[in-house]
């Protein structure tokens, strides 16, 4: 049971540059989440999915573009990288959203610089 | 949206003595709490969570205390070791959405 993977691990982009980072995970949960985390700021939600089928906007999508590919998998697309989404990206899943205890299972993060 | 603080960017305790980390929140509509430790290079691990019917919750040698009067919420390590060395994050729920609110985060360091 590997809970919640990410690829890639880290990733140098040139500004303009298109990419995917790829998220499963392995515990039958059905709602997924994109954080972003920038030095001395809490977690940030870009895109979430709270069901398979279904996307919705975070407090910071703009730039960003997801696919809810099954139940397992939830992609985070970036088609013209910035150096503003130079940040680490943390994928989540939680058996289901928008209920209250539901705890929020983390990956180990995708680390992504845009020069 | 929510606002969500901690009260000390860092903390620095000695081997064995007991952590307090403290966390504020702003609305009274939050229904679930939780605690998170991340350290470096890897991501949020889930700590220990409190519902808001509670106001008190133990786990192993963690301790995470609720006061909806003040909307503030601690995590206490006893016996604090040098694998508690970690940012902390609370992340606050409201009672309608999908989003958990986190905290900046606090840096405990323990010092030997």
């Amino acid at each position: 049971n590997a809970g919640v993977t990410q690829t890639p691990k880290f990733q140098v982009l040139k500004t303009g540059q298109s990419m995917t980072l790829q998220c499963a995970q392995d515990m039958n949960h059905n709602s997924m989440y994109w954080y972003r985390q920038d030095p001395g700021m809490g977690l940030r939600l870009i895109y979430y999915s709270a069901s398979e089928g279904t996307t919705d906007k975070g407090e910071v999508p703009n730039g960003y573009n997801v696919s809810r590919l099954n139940k397992r998998e939830f992609s985070l697309r970036l088609e013209s990288a910035a150096p503003s989404q130079t940040s680490v990206y943390f994928c989540a899943s939680s058996l289901v959203a928008g209920a209250s205890q539901e705890t929020q299972y983390f990956g180990p993060g995708t680390r992504l610089l845009v020069l | 949206g929510e606002s969500v603080g901690l009260h000390l960017p860092t903390l620095s305790v000695q081997e064995g003595d007991n952590s307090i980390i403290n966390c504020a929140y702003s609305n009274s509509a939050s229904d679930y709490f939780i605690w998170y430790k991340q350290e470096s290079g890897k991501g949020p691990q889930f700590i220990i969570d409190i519902r808001s019917n509670m106001d008190k919750r133990q786990g192993q040698r963690v301790t995470v205390l609720l006061n909806k009067t003040v909307k503030h919420l601690s995590l206490q390590i006893a016996a604090t070791q040098p694998g508690d060395s970690a940012v902390y994050f609370c992340a606050v729920h409201e009672n309608s959405g999908y989003a958990l609110n986190f905290g900046k985060g606090t840096s405990l360091l323990v010092t030997p």
